[in-house]
């Protein structure tokens, strides 16, 4: 049972250009969300994150969009540049669940092209 | 400024044996989160802990699979008796007290059991 999806495994994007990360959720308890950047052989480092109190944080060239009647959360990199190519996580969790670790989504694999 | 640490970062064990996972956190961050992630699959979370105590386990299998966070030294995941469905990538996290969320991950250790 995916609570939290990601449905594209893979994006390609042209450098310079928007890249738009999806991500999907279905436990409307979550009420924190996270991106996490991957490359191969690292582990996943934090990017930006938004409370459900908010629909919209942005830092630098990342923004991240939260609509919650949709359940829906999407990541924004512009413009897009060829070392953000990597393994983008959506992440959630339920502040009110009592402690325990993030939801991740499967991944999606950005491909910034030259 | 030493980020999160695991060792090793490869190990290979022959089913039946046993595996250690090291975990040192981040300096001054007193909670230690292990994810595991399977091929083609999202980080899924297994154990949170502080020290000296396991705060929540919900997402650890019943059987094999242990973990400790003692007062010296690094956290420890231990899998016992290792079938090659445990071949995987493991990773620790750490946090600091007042702000779970923005987890801090190590480079992962990658298990394979032969």
């Amino acid at each position: 049972d995916q609570q939290v999806k990601q449905n594209s495994p893979s994006l390609s994007v042209q450098e310079g250009r928007i890249s738009i990360l999806n991500c999907d959720y279905t436990n409307s308890m979550f009420d924190y969300f996270l991106w996490y950047k991957k490359y191969p052989a690292e582990g996943p480092t934090f990017l930006i994150s938004i409370s459900s109190i908010k629909d919209k944080n942005e830092d630098g060239r990342f923004t991240v969009f939260l609509n919650k009647s949709a359940k829906h959360l999407s990541l924004h990199i512009v413009p897009s540049q060829p070392g953000d190519s990597a393994v983008y996580f959506c992440a959630a969790d339920n502040s009110g669940g009592g402690a325990d670790g993030l939801t991740f989504g499967k991944g999606t694999h950005l491909i910034i092209q030259p | 400024n030493a980020g999160v640490m695991q060792n090793p970062r490869h190990l290979v064990r022959r089913r039946g044996q046993e595996a250690r996972l090291r975990c040192s956190p981040m300096k001054g961050h007193s909670h230690v989160y292990w994810y595991r992630q399977l091929p083609e699959e999202g980080l899924k979370f297994m154990v949170y802990l502080q020290k000296e105590n396991i705060i929540d386990e919900s997402g650890m299998p019943k059987e094999r699979f242990s973990a400790e966070f003692p007062k010296e030294g690094p956290s420890i995941l231990r899998i016992q008796q290792v079938v090659r469905g445990d071949s995987a990538a493991y990773f620790c996290a750490s946090s600091p007290k007042d702000s779970f969320y923005e987890q801090y991950f190590g480079p992962g250790t990658r298990l394979t059991v032969t």
